[in-house]
């Protein structure tokens, strides 16, 4: 079991369409971490979230921390080929150091 | 910088071989962390250095596998003897500091392993 649980595991859209990712879990996270990762390649850091409540904007992609710092969301406005890849969301547990990791999300944007 | 280095990248062999992969971490990144990437078990942590030293090892599967890093600019993992379900990507990642301390991790571009 997953102590990070993301949905969906795979999303298929269109260009142009919106779509949001989840990360939930049971366990309180002092700072949660969304990665996003191309093939062949390791994962690169998009964003950190530290407060409850917090949302941060890149571009076309927002990201939001649960008020209770257990869960988070992106989400992807306009939705482009680019933006194709796995979405990983690392929690660091409220007592410890160390990033555990969701199993991920495979986007798919078709043009 | 040229970013976290590993090698070899793409890595075949035989069970009951040894197997050896290199890292190189961010020049001045005090910590490095090695992961392993499954499709059942997504990515995890195996063990983690601080200033060449062992943190924590609690993730390493088993003790075919170790880890180490003899100096700031080198570390490897050993698989030995290697099993058919070692076969994973397996990321070597570097930070100026722990997760804690909100650092980012640089991953490498990972080594693909199968095991025959």
């Amino acid at each position: 079991t997953q102590l990070l649980e993301q949905s969906p595991q795979f999303l298929s859209i269109q260009e142009g369409e919106n779509l949001t990712v989840y990360c939930n879990s049971s366990s309180v996270f002092s700072s949660l971490q969304w990665y996003r990762q191309e093939p062949g390649e390791g994962p690169v850091l998009l964003v950190t979230v530290v407060t409850g409540g917090e949302v941060k904007k890149l571009k076309r992609l927002t990201f939001q921390f649960g008020d209770a710092r257990k869960d988070s969301s992106l989400h992807i406005t306009a939705a482009q080929p680019g933006d194709t890849g796995l979405y990983l969301c690392a929690g660091v547990m409220e007592y410890g150091n160390k990033l555990v990791f969701g199993a991920g999300t495979i986007l798919r944007v078709k043009s | 910088d040229a970013g976290v280095i590993q090698s070899p990248r793409h890595e075949v062999t035989e069970m009951g071989q040894e197997v050896t992969l290199r890292c190189k971490p961010i020049s001045g990144h005090d910590y490095l962390f090695w992961y392993r990437q499954t499709m059942m078990r997504g990515l995890e942590l195996l063990i983690y250095f601080n200033n060449n030293v062992p943190i924590d090892d609690s993730g390493m599967p088993e003790d075919r596998f170790s880890a180490k890093m003899p100096n700031a600019s080198f570390s490897t993992l050993k698989i030995q003897p290697s099993e058919p379900r070692d076969s994973a990507v397996y990321f070597c990642a570097s930070s100026l500091g722990l997760a804690g301390s909100i650092h980012e991790q640089f991953f490498g571009p990972g080594t693909r392993l199968t095991v025959l």
